[in-house]
C-alpha cells in the first residue's frame, strides 16, 4: 500500500502519560499534515510542515502539544501530559510539491482514560 | 478566519432519490474547494475538488459539484444514490496556492435505505 500510514491505530493511555504518533506520507511528498477529529466534528487542522520545516504551529491545541519532521519523511506528533480532553481521532495527511490536494491517512484513536 | 458550514448533519434517502449536500464557506479570496468522503470504517478520501475554471465539476462515483462565487456555496449533488453512498461527506476550502491548511464543514452524514 503507498498511501499515508500512521501508527499506531488506537492508543489508550492514562490521563498524565505521554503519547507519541507516527505518519509516515505518500513517498515523495514534501507538505506533511496534521489534523484532529472528534467524534461528530470536522478534521481540525494541527501543523504542517514543508520537507523538514514547521511552517504552521500556532493551531497545536496548547503547548502540550509538539511535532517534529527532522529528515523531512516521516513525521511525530506528541502529546504530553495527556488530558481526558485529548481523546480524539488524529489524522494525518500529505500532499505533493506543486499540488493542493491532501491525501489523508487512517488515522490514530487515542482514549485517554 | 475562514470557516465551512454544512447546513445538514444528518440526511436519510431511499435508493434512487436525488442528493444535495450544502456547504457555504467565509472567505472572500481565491479558495480552493474540495468534497471528502469517509465511509464507515475507512479514512478520508476526495471525492472531488475545485481549483478554478468551469464551476461545475465532476468527481468520482457520479459526484458532482457546482462552485457559486457569488453565494460562496460548493454544494454536491448526485443524480440517484445507491446503498453504498452510505458514508460521512466534508467539505473543505483552503486558500489558493498556499500550501496550507484545510479548514473542514462539520460534515454530513449521509443513510441511504436500500
Amino acid at each position: 500500500d503507498t498511501g499515508v500510514s500512521q501508527d499506531p491505530r488506537h492508543k489508550i493511555t492514562k490521563r498524565g502519560q505521554n503519547v507519541t504518533f507516527r505518519c509516515d506520507p505518500i513517498s515523495e511528498h514534501n507538505r506533511l499534515y496534521w489534523y484532529r477529529q472528534t467524534l461528530g466534528q470536522g478534521p481540525e487542522f494541527l501543523t504542517y510542515f514543508q520537507n523538514e520545516a514547521q511552517l504552521e504551529k500556532s493551531r497545536l491545541l496548547s503547548d502540550r502539544f509538539s511535532a517534529e519532521r527532522p529528515k523531512g519523511s516521516f513525521s511525530t506528533l506528541e502529546i504530553q501530559r495527556t488530558e481526558q480532553g485529548d481523546s480524539a481521532m488524529y489524522l494525518c495527511a500529505s500532499s505533493p510539491r506543486g499540488e493542493e490536494t491532501q491525501y489523508f491517512g487512517p488515522g490514530t484513536r487515542l482514549l485517554v482514560l | 478566519a475562514q470557516s465551512v458550514s454544512q447546513h445538514n448533519h444528518h440526511v436519510i434517502l431511499s435508493e434512487a432519490a436525488s442528493l444535495e449536500l450544502g456547504c457555504n464557506y467565509s472567505y472572500g479570496g481565491t479558495v480552493n474547494l474540495f468534497w471528502y468522503v469517509q465511509y464507515p470504517g475507512q479514512h478520508l478520501q476526495l471525492l472531488l475538488k475545485y481549483f478554478s475554471g468551469d464551476p461545475l465539476v465532476k468527481g468520482i462515483k457520479g459526484f458532482e459539484a457546482e462552485f457559486i462565487k457569488s453565494k460562496f456555496s460548493f454544494n454536491l449533488r448526485k443524480p440517484s444514490v445507491q446503498w453504498s453512498d452510505t458514508a460521512e461527506y466534508f467539505c473543505a476550502v483552503n486558500l489558493n496556492n498556499a500550501g496550507n491548511m484545510l479548514t473542514f464543514g462539520g460534515g454530513t452524514r449521509l443513510m441511504v435505505k436500500p
